[in-house]
């Protein structure tokens, strides 16, 4: 079973347009991350948002985590090509009142940004 | 400095054969983990040990077993390869209490 849905799965566009990436569940999640992968590298972390609402921005990427806590969107603003690579969501749930440090990872969006 | 330093990179063998991957981390991180990484790029973790102790053992066939000798080392021994074995291993680390991952440059494992 799927837990974190991300969409879209593929998105190639121009430099210099706009994109938002969506992580959607039907479970609560305690916190929601966000990494970026480049071919042959780990995942990177970018942000954590925690709390129901939250917005954080990174530059030119803006995050947010919905008020349920249950979905969060990135939406990167006047995209480069450096910022070409995999896209993950990650969140963790809540286990009573214990943080096992176990992470649900989204299939990830693959994101091209074209010169 | 490399924080999650993962050897080795690159691993090509035959079916049946067993094989290691190893992992460190500088971190002081109290937590270390491994994720497969399937084609499609789906992560999905493994194993979790806190302390040099198994927190997390997802369901993972048992020719697959960690060791974690210390805090700062976790290592991936795999018995009896199969075809389906075939995938990119990631060991990260992180501090419990924040969850938030740090991962090493994975370790492609292809088996023919």
């Amino acid at each position: 079973t799927q837990l974190l849905e991300q969409s879209p799965q593929f998105l190639s566009i121009q430099e210099g347009e706009n994109l938002t990436v969506y992580c959607n569940s039907s479970s609560v999640f305690s916190s929601l991350q966000w990494y970026r992968q480049e071919p042959g590298e780990g995942p990177v972390l970018l942000v954590t948002v925690v709390t129901g609402g939250e917005v954080k921005k990174l530059k030119r990427l803006t995050f947010q985590f919905g008020d349920a806590r249950k979905d969060s969107s990135l939406h990167i603003t006047a995209a480069q090509p450096g910022d070409t690579g995999l896209y993950l969501c990650a969140g963790a749930r809540v286990h009573g009142s214990s943080n096992t440090g176990k992470l649900i990872f989204g299939q990830g969006t693959t994101l091209q940004v074209k010169p | 400095d490399t924080a999650v330093s993962q050897t080795p990179k690159y691993l090509v063998t035959q079916m049946g054969n067993d094989k290691s991957i190893k992992c460190e981390q500088n971190l002081g991180h109290d937590t270390m983990y491994w994720y497969k990484q399937d084609s499609k790029k789906f992560l999905k973790i493994m194993f979790s040990y806190n302390n040099k102790e198994l927190i997390i053992n997802e369901t993972v066939p048992n020719r697959f077993s960690p060791k974690s000798p210390d805090k700062a080392h976790l290592n991936l021994h795999i018995n009896s390869l199969e075809l389906g074995d075939s995938a990119v291993y990631f060991c990260a680390s992180s501090q419990m209490n924040t969850g938030e991952l740090f991962f090493g440059e994975g370790s492609r494992l292809t088996v023919l």
